[in-house]
């Protein structure tokens, strides 16, 4: 496609439900990056995938966060048992090279409420 | 854990004023990059500052950064309305690789007719 593309675009999800947000990367992106976007704040990484393989996940807040990318092109963030303070927003962005100074390409994100 | 700091947090200001807004840290970037982020969407890439003392421009946008590569200013001459939004610097750590960028919490930037 031509750009990122996130799903669903608004999620209210009742505390302790599993949720799982989509993110279909440009097509031909090696580098994929999910980063979490609290209220008024900036975005910070979550985790980070070249092409299918996680190679950095040292962002996610619990073990109740979970991502894959199983064969190198949509990626899922799931989020186990939701708690409050995981309502933010998640943005997922790709980039067509394993090296961060060419920029990422961000989708619109997903806004998470848990209620 | 190295932060960027950005100043400040909130401008408003008059069509057809000049601004300049910060982003500083303690920390040595690799490279750094600019964002603007309009609600309900995601940020999109202005600019990426590689060498220090790099000067870059985009219309009526100035990008520099800093000498030693740890800091970082975004000037814009008379802003305009579209300038409207969240202006989020992201710096890279040095080493290669490509790991997750460093994001500041922004400037909220709001530029009225």
């Amino acid at each position: 496609g031509a750009g990122v593309s996130q799903s669903p675009r608004y999620k209210v999800a009742k505390r302790g439900q599993d949720v799982a947000l989509r993110c279909d990367p440009i097509s031909g992106h090696v580098s994929l990056f999910w980063y979490q976007q609290a209220l008024g704040q900036g975005p910070e990484f979550l985790t980070y995938f070249q092409n299918e393989a996680q190679l950095d996940k040292s962002g996610l807040p619990s073990d109740r966060f979970f991502a894959e990318r199983p064969e190198g092109s949509v990626s899922t963030l799931k989020i186990q048992r939701t708690q409050q303070e995981d309502s933010a927003v998640y943005l997922c962005a790709s980039s067509l090279v394993g090296d961060r100074h060419y920029g990422y390409t961000f989708g619109s994100g997903t806004r998470l409420t848990v209620v | 854990t190295q932060l960027l700091e950005q100043s400040p947090q909130f401008l408003s200001i008059q069509e057809g004023e000049n601004l300049t807004v910060y982003c500083n840290s303690s920390s040595v970037f690799s490279s750094l990059q600019w964002y603007r982020q309009e609600p309900g969407e995601g940020p999109v890439l202005l600019v990426t500052v590689v060498t220090g003392g790099e000067v870059k421009k985009l219309k009526r946008l100035t990008f520099q950064f800093g000498d030693a590569r740890k800091d970082s200013s975004l000037h814009i001459t008379a802003a305009q309305p579209g300038d409207t939004g969240l202006y989020l610097c992201a710096g890279a750590t040095p080493g290669g690789g490509a790991d997750g960028l460093t994001f500041g919490k922004g400037t909220h930037l709001i530029i009225q007719p």
